[in-house]
């Protein structure tokens, strides 16, 4: 079965400093999303991304983070100055649409920010 | 608004017997339900989802689920433990009609399963 994947698998950063996540969806795969889990919490939605822009965020998803697909198979999470607080794991998915959809999600990218 | 909660963080079974793994929701609007399974060091992958119609959904690795619109629930279940459905188990909602990516998940249910 075709797979999400998330690079890297774990990233330590200093609270500050600008982070990248990155994901390969799914090729013919036209939604994608991103989602973070921080520890002993639950999976929350940060945002949706169809036809090159955001269709949905969530109000976690505020100025700090930023969403691309820069090159056509690479979508990819920004957040511009971390906090202690965006330590968790974040995961990726993506779907091909349409009703009922079914989201492939990545194994996710741990973040640690020290 | 959605909203899902999942009775009991961590479930413990015998190998051999049944699974049942409990999720209630709520939502303003036909919700679709969705479980969603995570081994170690892995993604979230879908187990099964209820959108319309037939009301008892079967997934894969022998689970099934049955909405029930009159108790809000959706509960998981298995016959029959196998080792290998130890993992973390996630039950979420989208509200039907819009927004299909944007799930709201439960806490998670720890299946442990014992020889």
């Amino acid at each position: 079965e075709p797979e999400v994947t998330q690079t890297p698998s774990h990233q330590v950063t200093q609270m500050g400093q600008e982070v990248i996540l990155r994901c390969v969806p799914i090729s013919n795969h036209l939604y994608f999303y991103w989602y973070r889990q921080i520890l002993g919490q639950k999976v929350e939605f940060l945002v949706s991304f169809y036809n090159n822009e955001i269709s949905e965020k969530s109000e976690i998803f505020d100025d700090q983070f930023s969403v691309e697909r820069p090159d056509g198979s690479n979508f990819t999470l920004k957040i511009r100055s971390t906090k202690l607080e965006d330590s968790a794991m974040y995961f990726c998915a993506s779907s091909g649409g349409g009703g009922g959809v079914k989201l492939f999600f990545g194994s996710g990218t741990q973040l640690s920010v020290l | 608004a959605q909203s899902v909660t999942q009775l009991g963080s961590h479930v413990s079974v015998s190998e051999g017997a049944l699974v049942l793994l409990r999720c209630n929701y709520s939502s303003s609007v036909p919700p679709y339900l969705f479980w969603y399974v995570q081994y170690p060091n892995q993604g979230l992958q879908l187990l099964l989802k209820y959108t319309t119609g037939a009301t008892l959904v079967k997934g894969i690795n022998g689970f099934e689920a049955e909405f029930k619109k009159s108790e809000t629930s959706f509960h998981l279940t298995k016959p029959s433990a196998h080792m290998s459905d130890a993992a973390e188990y996630f039950c979420a909602v989208v509200a039907g009609g819009t927004s299909y990516g944007k799930l709201t998940f439960g806490q998670g249910t720890i299946l442990t399963v014992h020889p």
